[in-house]
């Protein structure tokens, strides 16, 4: 069975604080990995992608991947409260489909 | 404007009456694929696509079918729901070789919020 986990949360920061967001998956050999910020009853939508070992930064986010360790983890700098969401964690398994499988998602909460 | 589009927004139904909700997509995508969204459970696949005529099941396939006839759309069938089906659904499409460096990227429909009494 091939699992994508997150903790659930709430993660609860303050304005303008670093969030840390983590998850980790069961295949090693995985290659595709996404974050994906949701806000309650809207769709998903992309922040980050990520395909190799190592930190991709995007504005106030940075994707970090270490394939080795199963682990990808979302960086946000200067929380702002728009910034409260839940984030999703994605991956797309080797010899499987192309379509993601989907962690349950962490709930941030940015507090003034 | 690129986007995902699905029919109706919201539902509600009673156990047992045949509906379809419908997912169409105007970026030319390879794949398609549902899903269903539950409190504390997360977006949980049901079917997907990889091209016209391509149809797999995904970890929650029970209940539900689903046909690719053409590219652009991606029905979802639910031949006798029950109420253990009411949860937010979302379709969502991606191509392997999208524009903008963005390979995989997944676009999803704006939701179906269905309830079956």
């Amino acid at each position: 069975q091939k699992e994508v986990e997150q903790n659930s949360g709430p993660l609860s920061v303050p304005e303008g604080a670093i969030a840390s967001l983590n998850c980790t998956y069961s295949d090693r050999v995985s290659q595709s990995f996404f974050w994906y910020r949701q806000y309650s009853g809207k769709s998903p939508e992309l922040i980050m992608s990520i395909y190799s070992n190592g930190d991709k930064e995007d504005g106030r986010f940075t994707a970090q991947l270490n394939k080795a360790s199963q682990y990808v983890s979302l960086l946000i700098r200067d929380s702002q409260p728009s910034d409260s969401a839940t984030y999703l964690c994605a991956v797309i398994f080797s010899g499987g489909s192309y379509i993601p499988t989907f962690g349950r998602g962490t709930s941030l909460i940015v507090h003034p | 404007e690129a986007q995902v589009t699905q029919n109706p927004r919201y539902l509600i139904t009673v156990t047992g009456k045949k509906l379809t909700v419908t997912c169409s997509q105007n970026m030319n995508h390879e794949y398609m694929s549902w899903y269903r969204q539950d409190p504390g459970l997360g977006l949980r696949q049901i079917y997907y696509s990889m091209n016209v005529e391509v149809t797999d099941k995904g970890d929650v396939p029970e209940g539900y079918k689903v046909s690719r006839k053409e590219k652009r759309n991606f029905p979802l069938i639910l031949e006798s729901p029950s109420p253990n089906q009411t949860s937010l659904y979302f379709c969502a499409s991606s191509s392997p070789r999208a524009s903008g460096g963005r390979t995989d990227t997944q676009y999803f429909g704006p939701g179906t919020r269905l309830t079956v009494l």
